[in-house]
């Protein structure tokens, strides 16, 4: 969905590098969402924000950081890279209001720690 | 706690046959239940939801998926497959009285064979 973008698309770093992902979102919701993939497992929630100054930490929050810079912004920091955070990384987006009550996701990271 | 289980990996089905494809879940309270979509290198896009009213919900491209308070399911069904179905199906849930998060299941590879 263009309404969420993701930066960048793909990223290869090594072990014990900093790496940030980008997300942002033109829906204007509220609420956004940090998710990882990973085969067989389904998306694990790893941060969430319901505004600008309301951040929370999903199921597997550990070896994670987030920034809410804007409504409209939403990063996701690893602080120190380890293999196994190799995963596919999602932003998601909801507005609870609406009829839908869905989220919207971008297109994914993917990210490979070596 | 919420959880969500997607019995089968991978669902193949020939053209122009039916298809399900299996979800459960378990929630403490009144269960929102929906179904995802995933095509290559997308993100998850919005399939359809139930909230409550008639157990038979239809959402996109001709999907539709009966829930079964009984049987703790929400098996997604299309009466005729298509090759452009295959994919990645996702089931979640979100458990109305005890928060606002998603819970996703671990997926479905959908294979509509030629």
């Amino acid at each position: 969905d263009a309404d969420v973008t993701q930066t960048p698309r793909n990223r290869i770093t090594k072990t014990g590098k900093r790496i940030m992902l980008e997300c942002s979102q033109t829906k204007g919701h509220d609420r956004m969402y940090w998710y990882r993939q990973d085969p067989g497992l389904g998306l694990r929630l790893i941060y969430y924000s319901f505004d600008v100054k309301d951040i929370n930490k999903g199921e597997i929050s550990d070896g994670y950081s987030v920034s809410r810079q804007a409504q409209a912004k939403f990063s996701l920091s690893l602080e120190s890279a380890i293999p196994n955070q190799t995963a596919l990384y999602f932003c998601a987006t909801r507005d609870p209001r609406a009829s839908t009550d869905t989220q919207y996701f971008g297109p994914g990271t993917r990210l490979t720690v070596l | 706690a919420q959880s969500v289980a997607q019995p089968e990996d991978q669902v193949n089905v020939a053209e122009g046959n039916p298809l399900t494809v299996k979800c459960t879940y378990s929630v403490s309270g009144n269960p929102y239940l929906f179904w995802y979509v995933q095509y290559p290198n997308r993100g998850l896009q919005f399939l359809l939801k139930y909230i409550t009213g008639d157990n038979l919900v239809k959402g996109s491209y001709g999907f539709e998926a009966e829930f079964n308070k009984s049987q703790t399911s929400f098996h997604l069904k299309k009466p005729s497959a298509l090759v452009s179905d295959s994919a990645l199906y996702f089931c979640a849930v979100r458990d109305y009285n005890y928060g606002q998060n998603f819970v996703f299941g671990p997926g479905t590879r959908l294979s509509v064979l030629p």
